[in-house]
């Protein structure tokens, strides 16, 4: 119940295009959903995180979409650029609890010029 | 406001030594979190930790694998009597409020 399932496992992206990267959960009780984002030899660094209380969060290029329903959210990169090429963390946790994060298994993004 | 600080960032161990990695969360952060990643894995939770106190160890190994957060000075994950196995980068997160986590450079630990 405490898994974060998380696919594409690699995406490859033509620089200008929209790389999607999803993620589903199984404990309801989760209330704070970040991604991470992590170069080679670099520690994780925050992108963009979301609360239940909204479907959607945009920053920048960077979007978040949320289903509560459906207990999946996912992470759009529009018109990305070969400096996005990371590997990207989902994650799941209980906001303002100390919750530990809960990590989906890492998509690893290419974009290619 | 310097970020999250660790050392050494790299650590180099025969087997049966000890390993002390140390983590100074940022100013105004009072919840420190350490996490493993072994090669080609994602990140696992080890240990939360509040100034002298431990909050969750549910993913520490029971074995060898201890933690500290003093009144005064750095976080320390500390592993004893070091395998082979233990070869991963280790983050240390902190949190002021403990909601977001931002993460350190990490240690990355090699055993021989």
């Amino acid at each position: 119940q405490q898994q974060v399932k998380q696919s594409p496992q690699s995406l490859i992206v033509q620089k200008g295009g929209i790389s999607i990267i999803n993620c589903a959960y199984e404990n309801t009780a989760f209330d704070y959903f970040p991604w991470y984002q992590q170069f080679p030899g670099k520690g994780p660094a925050l992108l963009i995180a979301i609360r239940p209380d909204v479907s959607e969060k945009k920053e920048g290029r960077f979007t978040i979409s949320f289903n509560k329903s459906a207990k999946q959210f996912s992470l759009h990169i529009m018109d990305s650029q070969p400096g996005d090429s990371a590997t990207y963390f989902c994650a799941a946790t209980l906001y303002n609890q100390g919750g530990k994060l809960i990590f989906g298994q890492g998509t690893e993004l290419s974009v290619k010029p | 406001n310097a970020g999250v600080m660790q050392n050494p960032r790299h650590l180099v161990r025969r087997r049966g030594q000890e390993a002390r990695l140390r983590c100074s969360p940022m100013k105004g952060h009072s919840h420190v979190y350490w996490y493993r990643q072994l090669p080609e894995e994602g990140l696992k939770f080890m240990v939360y930790l509040q100034k002298e106190n431990i909050i969750d160890e549910s993913g520490m190994p029971k074995e060898r694998f201890s933690a500290e957060f003093p009144k005064e000075g750095p976080s320390i994950l500390r592993i004893q009597q070091v395998v082979r196995g233990d070869s991963a980068a280790y983050f240390c997160a902190s949190s002021p409020l403990a909601n977001e986590q931002f993460f350190g450079p990490g240690t990355r630990l090699t055993v021989l």
